[in-house]
This record gives structure tokens, C-alpha cells and sequence, in this order.
């Protein structure tokens, strides 16, 4: 019953280095999202997957490289982290394009 | 382009004072419109999906409707549990799969 999980779920990094955010999904669901929310605004699309194997960007994707090799995991990769990317990150899932979307927890991440 | 734009940003209520969230949109072809909430720290929380004008649907304190142009999320009678972040968003007929969201409504309810 664990649903959609992220981690880490706090990161501090600093500029240049790169990291790498998990998402993991339990229901088998075709399409998986990735978000970010800056502070008093809500959520952008960075990229999606409608299946494995197949990934598409999203409305701000530059600074960012996603892989989905399998259905249940989609990872978030920042290949050389700037400050502009602190930020909270939101993985999400759902059955089909038009579904309602499921959210997981959220990760935190600090640029220094 | 998609567009949405929720307002107000804010909203401070009395606990029992009724009152309603807009959210207006612009959309080629709406697939659906969704809201969710948000509580601080989490992630959003599925609410309601509405697919076409005039259609409605309710939740305990919380009643969604749907026109050609925007949405609006009845809140009545509010507790201070109701306190929370609404977020709005649409999914257009050209764009499948990609949500577009607006900034939300931060709503307070006092005891």
C-alpha cells in the first residue's frame, strides 16, 4: 500500500555537482510526472512518461535528463545542479494522460 | 498555450463564513479540470475532476462547478481543518497527459 514514493526527501547539494531524485510507483500506472514548486507559486511540469521507454518534455525541462527503463520508476536527473534549481520537486502518477493525478511526498532540494 | 489563473491568492475566513475560489482558464479542447488540495509540507491531494459545463460535484463542505471559462470550489460552512492550499488545473485536448496547474488559493480558516 505504499503508493508513490520519492527520495531522497531532503538534499543539500552544491553548484555543479550533479544528483539524482527517485520516484517510485506501486500501482502499475502507465503515465508518471515530474514537477517543481517554487515557493508561493504552483506546480510546472518538467517531464513526463506516458510508458517505459518513452518520455516527453515537459514546460520547463533544460537543466534536467529523465530515464524510465521500467514502469514503476522514473528518475529525475539535474546533470550539473545551479542555484536556480532550489527548489521542492513533486513525482506524480496516473492511469491514463487525462487521469487524475497522484502525488507523492515531495523532495526538498537546496542548491548552495 | 493553456492557461490558469486561481484567485484570490489568499483567503482568511471565520470558521462557518462561506465563500468560493475561483479558477479561470483558457484551454484547447478541455480533456478536464481538476482541483486538489495541498496542505503544507505534502503533496497534493486529489479533490474533484470535472470534465464538462455545468457539471458539478460535491464533498463534504466542498461543492466544484464548471462553466465554458472557469471553476469555481464552494466552501461551506469552513472549519479550521479546511485550511489548506487549492490548487486548479486543466488538461487541454492538444496537449495529452500534461497538466497545466495555477499558483493556488492559500485558504485560512480562524476558529
Amino acid at each position: 500500500d505504499a503508493g508513490i514514493t520519492q527520495s531522497p526527501r531532503y538534499k543539500i547539494t552544491e553548484t555543479g555537482r550533479q544528483v539524482t531524485l527517485m520516484c517510485h510507483q506501486t500501482w502499475s500506472h502507465s503515465y508518471m510526472f515530474w514537477y517543481r514548486q517554487d515557493l508561493g507559486h504552483g506546480l510546472r511540469l518538467i517531464y513526463y512518461s506516458a510508458a517505459a521507454d518513452i518520455t516527453d518534455k515537459g514546460e520547463v525541462p533544460d537543466g534536467y535528463v529523465v530515464s524510465r527503463s521500467k514502469t514503476e520508476n522514473f528518475p529525475l536527473t539535474l546533470e550539473s545542479a545551479t542555484r536556480s534549481q532550489t527548489s521542492v520537486y513533486f513525482c506524480a502518477s496516473s492511469v491514463g494522460g487525462k487521469e487524475t493525478q497522484y502525488f507523492g511526498p515531495g523532495t526538498r532540494l537546496l542548491v548552495l | 498555450e493553456d492557461q490558469v489563473t486561481q484567485s484570490p491568492e489568499a483567503l482568511r475566513l471565520q470558521e462557518g463564513e462561506s465563500s468560493s475560489l475561483n479558477c479561470s482558464y483558457t484551454v484547447s479542447g478541455l480533456r478536464g479540470l481538476f482541483w486538489y488540495r495541498q496542505d503544507p509540507g505534502k503533496g497534493p491531494e486529489f479533490l474533484f475532476t470535472l470534465y464538462s459545463a455545468g457539471e458539478e460535484k460535491e464533498k463534504e463542505r466542498l461543492k466544484a462547478t464548471l462553466t465554458k471559462k472557469e471553476s469555481f470550489l464552494h466552501i461551506t460552512a469552513p472549519k479550521p481543518e479546511d485550511s489548506a492550499t487549492y490548487l486548479c488545473a486543466v488538461q487541454g485536448g492538444t496537449n495529452a497527459g500534461k497538466s497545466t496547474f495555477g499558483d493556488g488559493t492559500t485558504l485560512t480558516v480562524k476558529p
